[in-house]
This record gives C-alpha cells, structure tokens and sequence, in this order.
C-alpha cells in the first residue's frame, strides 16, 4: 500500500478558507468512505478531526467540513484562526483491516 | 474518558528487537467494537500505520513491516504491546498507540514516545 499524496504546504489569511486535497487509488480512497482527516500541532500527538469522509467528532469546530470525488478527499478550513496553524494528516481504509496515511500538509496562516 | 499511555526503552540497538507496551485507561481493552493499533513518526516526517490488534488475539500488519511484527494483547492487563525485530535507523521514530473505532478512526491517541536506534 502506497502512502496518499498531499501536498507539502498550504496557506491562507485569518478569515480565508483553504482546502488541502489527499489523492489516493480505487483500492483505498475512492473505494471506502472511510477518509479521516488529523490535526497535529508540533511535539503533540494528532488529533482526528473529521472521519467517514465528512464527519465531525464532537468538539471540532464546524469550520472544518471534508469531501470526497473520485479518488481525492478534501478539508476544507473556513474563517481560518491562528490556532489552525498545524500539520495535518488524511488517511484511508485500506481493506483488510489496514490503513493508509497521507504525507501531510503544513498549513501555515498568513 | 478513554486514554492510552505509550511505554518502554527510549533506546534500541540496530539488529535487536523494539518493544513498546500500551497501557488503556478508562475503557476496556475487550470493547466488541473497538481495535488496537501503532502508528510511527519518523522525525520530522510523516505518519505511518504499523498494525492493529482485537482483544480476542486477531492481528493485522501493515504489508511493508509483516514478518518483523508482532502486536499482541493482555486483556487482564488492559494492555497491548508491539514488538519489532531486526531494527534499523529506519525505525527511529515517535511510536503512537491509538483505538481504531467505527473500521478507520484512529482515536484517541497516546502521547507518543520516541525510540531512537543506535549502537
């Protein structure tokens, strides 16, 4: 299983909204609807931020929001805060109770 | 409020085996619905899914590391443990525990710990 691609970096103002894209394969994220998105601030442990694609956990801001088409999901960060300077992570069912992660995105705001 | 606490030697030798033990609190390990898991963080680099384990022993490696794994389970201990056999450099990195819930979600994680390799 080959890791998902992100892109290195991603930026934008406060206030902006950025949208940050995993690309995977049929066998991974365009087969499952089981895309998770993750939040890691520097020396702490990541924290999951969106699942099955579009999902928020209790306690997420509703300024995250995630998509799905074809073999790409997306996060997408509204009315961007300072405090979602971090990197994050996507990651993928990959059947047979594997997972596969993204290499991650620096977001850095403006 | 579930949480898992990563523990072991901060210092392997190239050749020899990596071992890490998870503690869970506030949860059971024997959850029907819940697995197991290790992800690894090189430094400074990205995320890694390593393997999962179910309370009833049932385990599942990540292809690239089968062979040299072994992730098992002590349900009256509340624990799960990775071993990893034949270390490099490569496998220097911050070792995570996480629960895997609902097939894909990795949540909540433990606070990692950092296992360097060197002689």
């Amino acid at each position: 299983q080959s890791a998902l691609t992100q892109p290195p970096s991603a930026s934008g103002s406060p206030g902006q909204s950025v949208t940050i894209s995993c690309t995977g394969t049929s066998s991974d994220v365009g087969y499952y609807d089981h895309v998770s998105w993750y939040q890691q601030h520097p020396g702490k442990a990541p924290k999951v931020m969106i699942y099955e694609v579009s999902k928020r956990p209790s306690g997420v801001p509703d300024r995250f929001s995630g998509s799905k088409s074809g073999n790409t999901a997306s996060l997408t960060v509204s009315g961007l805060q300072a405090e979602d300077e971090a990197d994050y992570y996507c990651s993928s069912y990959a059947g047979s109770n594997n997972l596969v992660f993204g290499g991650g995105t620096k977001l850095t705001v403006l | 409020q579930l949480q898992l606490q990563e523990s072991g030697p901060g210092l392997v030798r190239p050749s020899e085996t990596l071992s890490l033990t998870c503690s869970v609190s506030g949860g059971s390990i024997s959850s029907t619905s819940d697995y197991w898991g290790w992800i690894r963080q090189p430094p400074g680099k990205g995320l890694e899914w390593i393997g999962s384990v179910y309370f009833a022993g049932n385990t599942y490696y990540n292809p690239s590391l089968k062979g040299r794994l072994t992730i098992s389970v002590d349900t009256s201990k509340n624990q799960f443990s990775l071993k990893l056999s034949s270390v490099t450099a490569a496998d220097m990195a911050v070792y995570y525990c996480a629960r895997r819930r609902d097939i894909a979600v990795a949540d909540p994680w433990g606070q990692g710990t950092l296992v360097t390799v060197s002689s």
